[in-house]
């Protein structure tokens, strides 16, 4: 069973661009949450989504957004990148709710650093 | 505002050696979770503990959780090398939302 697949694993952008962020859950998981991981703030929850609905939102500015597909498929957005943006951006997936308890799964992550 | 807190920080250790990592949370939650995390990868999912009193064990490793005090541990037990990671404790605020802790960066060394 393939696991959590994040696209792409690096990306160098420039600051003031946006960047796109691409997350494939593993087969069967419905939903998908996002993480943000630097040095200086660790692991922080960036938002949850679930049938393409966002359920729960961490303390990040609007220029962090995301949405997910039909096919459970998520994607994240960060607009008008900042240098404190440059950071490992995990993605994870977990079986739908009321299906039991299970640890979230994550992907191997995508390391944007910004210039 | 949630907290979780995890120490030490850093511990390097020998092997064949015990020790205990120690993760304290500031809100009421049922559920916890410990994560492996090797440099440069992501993390692995190594105990999910569900309610107070919960044990769990793999291997050299045995997680425990305490609802009451707020407190989860990790033991280590006998050392060896391949257990040199970053270890996070994770507190599940529901939604799939988890506050993790600072991390615990171990080295276990001959």
């Amino acid at each position: 069973k393939a696991g959590v697949t994040q696209t792409p694993r690096y990306l160098i952008k420039t600051r003031g661009q946006q960047v796109t962020l691409s997350c494939s859950p593993i087969s069967g998981h419905r939903s998908v949450s996002w993480y943000q991981q630097t040095p200086g703030q660790g692991l922080q929850f960036l938002f949850e989504y679930f049938s393409e609905t966002q359920r729960n939102k961490g303390n990040f500015p609007g220029r962090f957004s995301g949405r997910q597909f039909s096919n459970s498929r998520s994607e994240m957005n960060v607009s008008t990148l900042e240098l404190g943006d440059s950071a490992l951006y995990l993605c994870a997936s977990s079986l739908a709710p009321g299906t039991g308890p299970s640890p979230l799964h994550f992907g191997n992550g995508t390391r944007l650093t910004v210039t | 505002e949630l907290k979780v807190e995890q120490n030490p920080l850093f511990l390097s250790m020998q092997e064949g050696k015990n020790y205990t990592i120690y993760c304290n949370y500031s809100t009421t939650s049922d559920r916890l979770y410990w994560y492996r995390q090797d440099p440069g990868k992501s993390l692995e999912s190594l105990f999910v503990l569900l309610s107070n009193g919960a044990v769990k064990q793999e291997g050299r490793l045995m997680a425990s959780l305490d609802t009451k005090a707020r407190l989860s541990t990790l033991h280590i037990t006998a050392a060896v090398h391949d257990l040199s990671a970053t270890y996070f404790c994770a507190v599940d605020m529901g939604a799939d939302k988890l506050i993790f802790g600072t991390g615990t960066r171990l080295q276990v060394f001959p």
